[in-house]
């Protein structure tokens, strides 16, 4: 059980384009689901955590026009990423945790963002 | 300084052998904490989690947590090369709240 999937994997893009990258949690209700990055041999920064039919709530540092997070459904987190530069290139990673254990976050196999 | 430290290694032990991967914090309030496991493009897989100070063993894993020392271990046993992998520690102050995370501890365990 607690398995979240993430889609797509991978994703090249070119500069300036939008990239939607959607958290799905398979088998639990994720009340809450938090969108982190994570740099090439680096932690993960943790980005934003949204609570379903909630607005997200951002990090210091994280521009939430630029990083788009929608919860919609409590088994579905989306992050877009408007007008995508170079810099934007990481991993992303979301995590999801249930009513029933908040405590624990389970994480999505992550999205790997090339941007040109 | 960060909140927690934890050395990125590369650490690298034979096949067997017992392996020590350490975090120490700043933030007295922490109160859980959680080791997970990071192989290479992937998602981090919770190992261990500890409320407050005190010991857990899971199999091959041991956590310890010294909140005096604001200090956290997490030993293997009869490490594996099936166990080489990155280990975040995290922990947070309050139940569900973010976590904050170490830098990850690179772990090889050669054959």
């Amino acid at each position: 059980g607690a398995v979240v999937s993430q889609h797509p994997s991978w994703v090249i893009c070119k500069s300036g384009t939008s990239v939607k990258i959607e958290c799905r949690s398979l088998d639990f209700q994720a009340t809450t689901m938090f969108w982190y990055r994570q740099f090439p041999k680096q932690s993960l920064m943790l980005m934003a955590t949204s609570n379903e039919g909630s607005k997200a709530t951002y990090e210091q540092g994280v521009e939430k026009d630029k990083f788009l997070i929608n919860h919609a459904s409590l088994t579905l987190s989306t992050l877009t990423v408007t007008s995508a530069h170079p810099e934007d290139s990481s991993f992303y990673i979301c995590s999801a945790s249930s009513q029933r254990e908040i405590d624990t976050q389970y994480f999505g196999p992550g999205t790997r963002l090339t941007v040109l | 300084q960060k909140e927690v430290e934890q050395d990125p290694g590369p650490l690298s032990v034979p096949e067997g052998a017992i392996v020590s991967l350490n975090c120490t914090y700043s933030n007295s309030a922490f109160q859980y904490f959680m080791w997970y496991r990071q192989y290479s493009r992937k998602g981090p897989e919770l190992l261990m989690y500890t409320y407050s100070s005190g010991n857990k063993e899971d199999g091959r894993f041991t956590a310890q947590v010294d909140k005096s020392s604001k200090y956290i271990s997490l030993f293997i046993r009869d490490s594996q090369p099936s166990d080489s992998a990155t280990y975040l520690c995290a922990m947070s102050a309050e139940y569900g709240n973010k976590l904050v995370f170490g830098a990850g501890t690179i772990l090889r365990v050669k054959s």
